[in-house]
């Protein structure tokens, strides 16, 4: 059964770097038939998707955040990282991270993580 | 851009209800659309892909139906487990867009 699961800091100061990564076990990131989403849901709000990596290297990201935005592969740890630099309260946020089938959509999910943008 | 917007944002229904919520592209999207549940505090949940497509484990309660920009997600009897919010995803294109959400409530 695959799973995924986010780890990073839960607390990033304004105008930082914040990074989080996606462990992936029960299959392969390099799996040619999957791209790898990172997707954030402020407390109380809906969902946004930030962007998707193939393991490949190929990135998409949401223009609204593409230039804070950088979404990276480590097929060997079998992980994906995101980062998202100059941060305000505005990004604090539950992050996801996510198995992206093209067409289909989100199949599987992490179970998210909290990070707070606080002094 | 392809903005998605769903009605209602919220709806109150009884257990045996049937529930229908819409979503519209604002662009066509031909059957690129997935619905996901979500439960306070837990990831969303992949329900329909494809606009009518049934993901494995979903319950056949869950039906949707669309293509171009007009799609609906119908439960057909609503059992206490679906309260949660829906939302309804393109996947036509990059940046795969979400609907704003629809709260099912208990009436």
């Amino acid at each position: 059964q695959l799973q995924l699961q986010e780890s990073g800091p839960g607390l990033v100061k304004p105008s930082e770097t914040l990074s989080l990564t996606c462990t992936v076990s029960g299959g392969s990131i390099s799996s040619s038939s999957y791209y790898w989403g990172w997707i954030r849901q402020p407390p109380g709000k809906g969902l946004e998707w930030i962007g998707s990596i193939y393991y490949s290297g190929s990135t998409y990201y949401n223009p609204s955040l593409k230039s804070r935005v950088t979404i990276s592969v480590d097929t060997s740890k079998n992980q994906f990282s995101l980062k998202l630099s100059s941060v305000t309260a505005a990004d604090t946020a539950v992050y996801y991270c996510a198995r992206h089938v093209l067409g289909p959509g989100l199949d599987y999910w992490g179970q998210g993580t909290l990070v707070t943008v606080s002094s | 851009d392809i903005q998605m917007t769903q009605s209602p944002s919220s709806v109150s229904a009884s257990v045996g209800d049937r529930v229908t919520i819409t979503c519209r592209a604002s662009q066509g999207i031909s059957s690129w659309l997935a619905w996901y549940q979500q439960k306070p505090g837990k990831a969303p949940k992949l329900l329909i892909y494809a606009a009518s497509s049934l993901q494995s484990g979903v319950p056949s309660r869950f039906s949707g139906s669309g293509s171009g920009t007009d799609f609906t997600l119908t439960i057909s009897s609503l059992q206490p487990e679906d309260f949660a919010t829906y939302y309804c995803q393109q996947a036509n294109s990059f940046p795969k867009t979400f609907g704003q959400g629809t709260k099912v409530e208990i009436k």
